[in-house]
């Protein structure tokens, strides 16, 4: 069973530039959920998608977007890059059994933006 | 911002000791998780305990939950050197605070298992 795959695995950006990552679920999860990891903020909810629909979001600016396909499949997008956005962006699926979330993460997207 | 806050925030020991690791919370919960992170890596998830438990065991993992002094604990029990990673704990708030798949991780604690 193939796990949660992200991509790019890295990516370096400049200010003011847009980014796309991607993220395929385990097969048959349809919860699929982002967080950004950074030394200084540890680890941060980003938003939660369950069948295209965006459920939950975390406290972050607009710049921050995502989106999910019928496939479960998921794309998040950061627009106007700033430095603080360098980060590890971790994606993760859920089969969403008896009320317990418990997350399958991906390795991640490390984001450096200069 | 963080709900959970892990203590120490870095454990260093030998091969074959135990290490423990503790995590505070601060808002009601449906159950609480521990992942593991090897360096820049996703995530692994180690175990989870319910909110009505108070102690499940997993290999050489041993979680306790206290609800009422709202903090957990993990204890890893004959430790290798493969176990050096970082702990975190995540709280799973209630689905009536919109908490759909939004785990709240702790800070973390740095273990480093030395041979």
């Amino acid at each position: 069973k193939a796990g949660v795959t992200q991509t790019p695995r890295y990516l370096i950006k400049t200010r003011g530039q847009q980014v796309t990552l991607s993220c395929s679920p385990i097969s048959g999860h349809r919860s699929v959920s982002w967080y950004q990891q950074t030394p200084g903020q540890g680890l941060q909810f980003l938003f939660e998608y369950f069948s295209e629909t965006q459920r939950n979001k975390g406290n972050f600016p607009g710049r921050f977007s995502g989106r999910q396909f019928s496939n479960s499949r998921s794309e998040m997008n950061v627009s106007t890059l700033e430095l603080g956005d360098s980060a590890l962006y971790l994606c993760a699926s859920s089969l969403e059994s008896s009320g317990a979330n418990v997350l399958t993460f991906g390795a991640g997207s490390r984001l450096t933006v200069l | 911002s963080q709900q959970g806050e892990e203590d120490p925030q870095a454990l260093s020991i030998q091969e074959g000791e135990n290490a423990t690791m503790n995590c505070s919370y601060k808002t009601s919960i449906n159950n609480l998780q521990w992942y593991r992170q090897n360096s820049g890596r996703g995530l692994v998830h180690l175990i989870l305990i319910r909110s009505n438990e108070r102690e499940k065991h997993s290999g050489r993992l041993r979680v306790t939950l206290d609800t009422s002094k709202k903090s957990s604990s993990l204890l890893i029990t004959a430790s290798r050197a493969a176990d050096t990673a970082s702990y975190f704990c995540a709280t799973d708030p209630p689905m009536f605070s919109g908490g759909y798949n939004k785990l709240i991780f702790g800070a973390g604690t740095r273990l480093a298992v030395h041979p």
